[in-house]
Formats: structure tokens, C-alpha cells, sequence
């Protein structure tokens, strides 16, 4: 089965940038999503990459992935203590509609 | 607000009662997806509709669960006979079938049994 991967936890200060990482196991994901989640809230889409892409930039935002290691990044420039937040990667399965998700990084910015 | 909606936001109910949850879809999408989110854990899908038809069910779907969209607009999600188990916050999210059929959540109904 679809099995994504991600490190629990990540601590940055204030200004610097952040890396998140993430694992995925089906190689024909078509896209590639991040979603970002605040306390007791529902899931803001971030950003997408369609797969024949290796970087995607958005204002603050990187998104680089290694389709041949099935490794997908989020860069945040210039962190802000509002980033503060779980950040989820996630992939669509061949032949499936709906999404299949890490466990989620939680990413604490310190002041 | 043209997002996706879901009420309510929050609900308490003892073990063995039924509860019913709703989910407003983004107008123009005719895809909606429930997903359950227990502590700790990202979300994990429940069930799709594409229009009023539901197209896939998770395993995690028992039969105590159970969901329809019957005019292919708004859809429910009714939990019989509920276990603490139950517990989580569940999600729902809409898409459309053009472009890059992203999908977008709902703030979620947390859901407690006592």
C-alpha cells in the first residue's frame, strides 16, 4: 500500500529557512500536495507540483522533488512564528481519488 | 465564503447515540471526499462522491458509517451506534475534476464520545 513518510517534529528560528521532508511510494503520482495545518483547524492547501517538475517556487515557498528517490521537500524562506503549524505532504495513488498523507512535521519557529 | 463548510464544528455525544455530520462543497466542484483524523495522524480517507454517486468506500468505513450526497450538492456522514473510538475530527473536502483536482478542506467536525 501507498505508505508517506515525513520526521515528526522540526525547530527553526525566527528568519531562517525551514526544510521539511517527505517520502512517498507511488512513483505515478500524477501531483504531489502540502497542506498546512493550525491547531484545531482543518488543512490549507500550500502548494502542489505536477510530477514531470522538479522545482516549484511561490513566493516564500520551494517545492522540490526527486522523482527517482520518490523525495519531496518544502522549503520556507525567511520563517515566521506564524509559520508555526503541521505541515502535511501528500500523494494521489494510481487509480485512486483521494489523497494519501504523511503523518505531518510539526514545525515549531522560535523567536 | 466560498470555501468548503462543515457543521457542526464541534460535537459531544455519549457512546452508543447517533450523530449525523454535513459538508457544503465548494459550489462548482462535483467531487467531495470524508476523511477521518485521529490525533497524531494525517488524515485518512473514508469516501468519495462524484456527483450523488458514491464511487469508493475505505475499509475504514464500517457499517456503523454511513454517507450520501443526494442532490450531489451537500453530503452527510452518520455514525451509528458510536464507540469512543469514534473520536476524531472528521474532514471533508471538495475538488474539481479539471486541472490539478486539488482538494479543499473543510474546517473539520471534532467529534468526542463519552
Amino acid at each position: 500500500g501507498e505508505d508517506v513518510e515525513q520526521s515528526l517534529f522540526l525547530s527553526v528560528r525566527e528568519g531562517d529557512s525551514s526544510v521539511i521532508n517527505c517520502t512517498y511510494t507511488d512513483s505515478s503520482s500524477t501531483y504531489l500536495y502540502w497542506y498546512k495545518q493550525e491547531p484545531g483547524a482543518g488543512l490549507q492547501l500550500l502548494t502542489y507540483i505536477f510530477s514531470n517538475m522538479d522545482m516549484k517556487q511561490d513566493q516564500r515557498l520551494t517545492v522540490l522533488l526527486n522523482k527517482k528517490d520518490k523525495h519531496l521537500s518544502l522549503r520556507i524562506a525567511d520563517t515566521q512564528t506564524g509559520d508555526s503549524a503541521i505541515y502535511f505532504c501528500a500523494e494521489t495513488a494510481t487509480g485512486a481519488n483521494n489523497l494519501f498523507f504523511g503523518t505531518g512535521t510539526r514545525l515549531t519557529v522560535i523567536p | 465564503d466560498t470555501g468548503v463548510s462543515q457543521n457542526p464544528r464541534h460535537k459531544i455525544t455519549k457512546r452508543g447515540q447517533n450523530v449525523t455530520f454535513r459538508c457544503d462543497p465548494i459550489s462548482e466542484h462535483n467531487r467531495l471526499y470524508w476523511y477521518r483524523q485521529t490525533l497524531g495522524q494525517g488524515p485518512e480517507f473514508l469516501t468519495y462522491f462524484q456527483n450523488e454517486a458514491q464511487l469508493e468506500k475505505s475499509r475504514l468505513l464500517s457499517d456503523r458509517f454511513s454517507a450520501e450526497r443526494p442532490k450531489g450538492s451537500f453530503s452527510t456522514l452518520e455514525i451509528q451506534r458510536t464507540e469512543q473510538g469514534d473520536s476524531a475530527m472528521y474532514l471533508c473536502a471538495s475538488s474539481s475534476p479539471r486541472g490539478s483536482e486539488t482538494q479543499y478542506f473543510g474546517p473539520g467536525t471534532r467529534l468526542l464520545v463519552l
